[in-house]
């Protein structure tokens, strides 16, 4: 059965940094095209980033230059690493299995992350 | 890249059909065939729908069906059930990725 459990969100200052970890399970992350999605409170979805099986990495124009994703194959974790926090980055986090072609077709519960001081 | 435009609200009564609107632009829905459907509920993670424009996956009941006309795509959900009360986001590839602004679906 596919599973991916989020972890790492919380409360943070603006212009910190905080760490989401995705661990999945039931299928392999270094295999598959995986993805973040975010949702601010009450608004809609919003694609964050995607890390292709090949490494490959890209990022919506919010985000480009403060986060970075990447992954461990030997924790089957996915990783993303925001920098430079804003209050606009306040959302709950998603991680989401890319399937071929294109779409998410299995996500995570999510990680609300909270940037306030 | 800007955010698919979908109505903001839809609604219909148990046993109609309801079908909400996706419109991107030549760049995005126009070219590629790969516009997907997602069903959220509160508090809840989104659910894949329909994937390809019109496929549905394993386990999503045949009342819900998607299509494709220029730069507008469309879900169409058939048989409102009480359960079908939810929003729904589409989503486009376009190089990235895209979602649409969303619909709350109301079952009267």
């Amino acid at each position: 059965e596919v599973q991916l459990v989020e972890s790492g969100g919380g409360l943070i200052q603006p212009g910190g940094s905080l760490r989401l970890s995705c661990a999945a399970s039931g299928f392999t992350v270094s295999s598959n095209y995986m993805s973040w999605v975010r949702q601010a409170p009450g608004k809609g979805l919003e694609w964050v980033s995607v890390i292709y099986s090949g490494s490959s990495t890209y990022y919506a124009d919010s985000v480009k230059g403060r986060f970075t994703i990447s992954r461990d194959n030997s924790k089957n974790t996915l990783y993303l690493q925001m920098n430079s926090l804003r209050g606009e980055d306040t959302a709950v986090y998603y991680c989401a299995r890319v399937g071929a072609w294109y779409f998410f077709d299995y996500w995570g519960q999510g990680t609300l992350v909270t940037v306030s001081s | 890249q800007s955010a698919l435009t979908q109505p903001p609200s839809a609604s219909g009564s148990p046993g109609q059909s309801v079908t909400i609107s996706c419109t991107g632009t030549s760049s995005d829905v126009g070219i590629y065939n790969y516009v997907s459907w997602y069903q959220q509920h509160p508090g809840k993670a989104p659910k894949l729908l329909i994937y390809e424009v019109s496929k549905r996956p394993s386990g999503v009941p045949d009342r819900f069906s998607g299509s494709k006309s220029g730069n507008t795509a469309s879900l169409t959900v058939s048989g409102l059930q009480a359960e079908d009360e939810a929003d729904y986001y589409c989503s486009s590839y376009a190089g990235t990725y895209v979602f649409g602004t969303g619909t709350k679906v109301t079952v009267l």
